[in-house]
């Protein structure tokens, strides 16, 4: 089955710097590759997701890129600010083809500092 | 759009019972939701795939006697933990897929959980 691998576990920047968090997978036939924001207690929310016919996706503060050859994925945050503080995932599957489900990364936890 | 609901959201059982979780989704049809559990501080586990009308499909390692799924109407999926030990007590969360969206086959929404503690 799919194995996702993600780093760091805990990722410290000052306010308005960058953050960057890699993933990588086993699976070749995996083709969406979510980024999920999960406060304490909550939820996972999606912020940003992408499939495997596209490079990059960006959306406003946030992107991710993906290299389907050495099979890893990353999501950067720009600008980052206090509320961007949570656990963040990654996670592969393969809708359609047999493993609909999410195989989740270990998870990153993101504290900005003021 | 595209919310999802879990009840109840917490839970406390004595050991040896069984615990009966929902998970709906509100404004959109789900022919496919998914369990997934979550231990303290650690990431999420795919534990089964529920199939509208048919049977569960279950990961390796997670025992489909134990966690009982019925996923009997487009909107409703039930997973009911039998026999609870102290070990099952953990945060379970389920998902769905929004089929009837164009273009939005693949994401999933998340419901806001379920916290089961077994005494």
């Amino acid at each position: 089955g799919e194995n996702v691998e993600q780093h760091p576990s805990t990722l410290s920047v000052q306010e308005g710097d960058s953050a960057v968090i890699k993933c990588t997978y086993s699976d070749s036939a995996s083709n969406y590759f979510p980024w999920y924001k999960q406060e304490l207690g909550k939820r996972p929310q999606l912020i940003i997701d992408i499939r495997s016919n596209v490079g990059e996706k960006k959306d406003q503060r946030i992107a991710v890129t993906l290299n389907k050859t050495a099979k890893h994925f990353s999501l950067h945050i720009t600008e980052t600010q206090p509320e961007d503080s949570a656990v963040y995932f990654c996670a592969a599957s393969r809708p359609g083809g047999g493993a609909d489900g999410l195989t989740f990364g270990k998870g990153t936890h993101l504290i900005i500092q003021p | 759009g595209a919310v999802v609901s879990q009840h109840p959201s917490r839970v406390i059982c004595k050991s040896g019972t069984s615990v009966k979780i929902e998970c709906r989704s509100l404004d959109f049809q789900a022919t496919t939701m998914f369990w997934y559990r979550q231990f303290p501080k650690k990431s999420l586990m795919l534990m089964a795939t529920s199939n509208e009308g048919s049977k569960a499909t279950y990961e390796q390692g997670v025992e489909k006697d134990k966690f009982l799924i019925n996923h009997a109407s487009l909107t409703l999926s039930t997973l009911t933990v039998t026999s609870a030990h102290p070990e099952d007590s953990s945060f379970y969360i389920c998902s769905a897929r929004d089929y009837g969206r164009q273009g939005l086959l693949y994401e999933q929404y998340f419901g806001p959980g379920t916290r089961l503690t077994v005494t």
